[in-house]
């Protein structure tokens, strides 16, 4: 597609549902990236694949995320018994490979707000 | 640790009044620094990538700079249009390629 495409753009749950949130990235970039965006502050990397690697899953919180990428396409990252903490918006990006310092087109979002 | 500190943390200017977003950073060894800009309700939007001391790109009325320690963005006569949070991240050579640090941004108004 023309540019990452992230759905839903808003999710309302209770605390202890699960969440899917999915993203599509631009079609030919093998890197696909999940970060998560508090209000008032920087975006904290949760989990990035590349290619056929096994992904670096360093930045997930705890062991209620995962993360999900079938071949170089579709990502969902899926949150187990929402807390309150886990309120954010979460922005997929992609780019076209990881090597060197390379640059991340991000999605638009999606707003998660746990009640 | 790694680190990106960015100030102010909110401008305001009047539009033609130039002004400078710094962002400090602490990185074992620098891959690249980053600057995007975002609007409410969007994601990051790239403006620049600097990769070391010395250099200076230029997009319309913004201009990036980097230095061993900091970097900063340089707005030159602002419009309202350029009412955005910018954000500074960096890559270094020591952690996952995809781990970016972001900071938590400078938040712009541009008034008429």
């Amino acid at each position: 597609g023309a540019g990452v495409s992230q759905s839903p753009s808003n999710k309302v749950t209770e605390k202890g549902k699960d969440v899917e949130l999915r993203c599509d990235p631009i079609s030919g970039h093998t890197a696909l990236y999940w970060y998560r965006q508090r209000l008032g502050q920087g975006l904290e990397f949760l989990i990035y694949f590349q290619g056929n690697s096994a992904p670096d899953k360093s930045g997930l919180p705890s062991d209620r995320f995962s993360a999900e990428r079938t071949g170089e396409s579709v990502s969902t990252l899926t949150i187990q018994r929402t807390q309150q903490e886990d309120s954010a918006v979460y922005l997929c990006a992609s780019s076209l490979s990881s090597s060197g310092a390379n640059v991340l087109t991000f999605g638009a979002g999606s707003r998660l707000t746990v009640l | 640790e790694d680190q990106v500190t960015q100030s102010p943390e909110a401008l305001r200017l009047q539009e033609g009044e130039s002004s400078s977003l710094n962002c400090s950073y602490t990185v074992s060894g620098l891959r690249g620094l980053f600057w995007y800009r975002q609007d409410p309700g969007k994601g990051p939007e790239f403006l620049f990538t600097l990769y070391s001391a010395g250099e200076e790109k230029e997009k319309e009325r913004l201009k990036a700079t980097l230095t061993k320690k900091e970097s900063f963005l340089h707005i030159t006569a602002p419009k309202p249009e350029d009412s955005a949070t910018y954000l500074c991240a960096v890559m270094n050579y020591g952690g996952s390629q995809g781990n970016l640090i972001f900071g938590k941004g400078t938040k712009l108004s541009v008034k008429p």
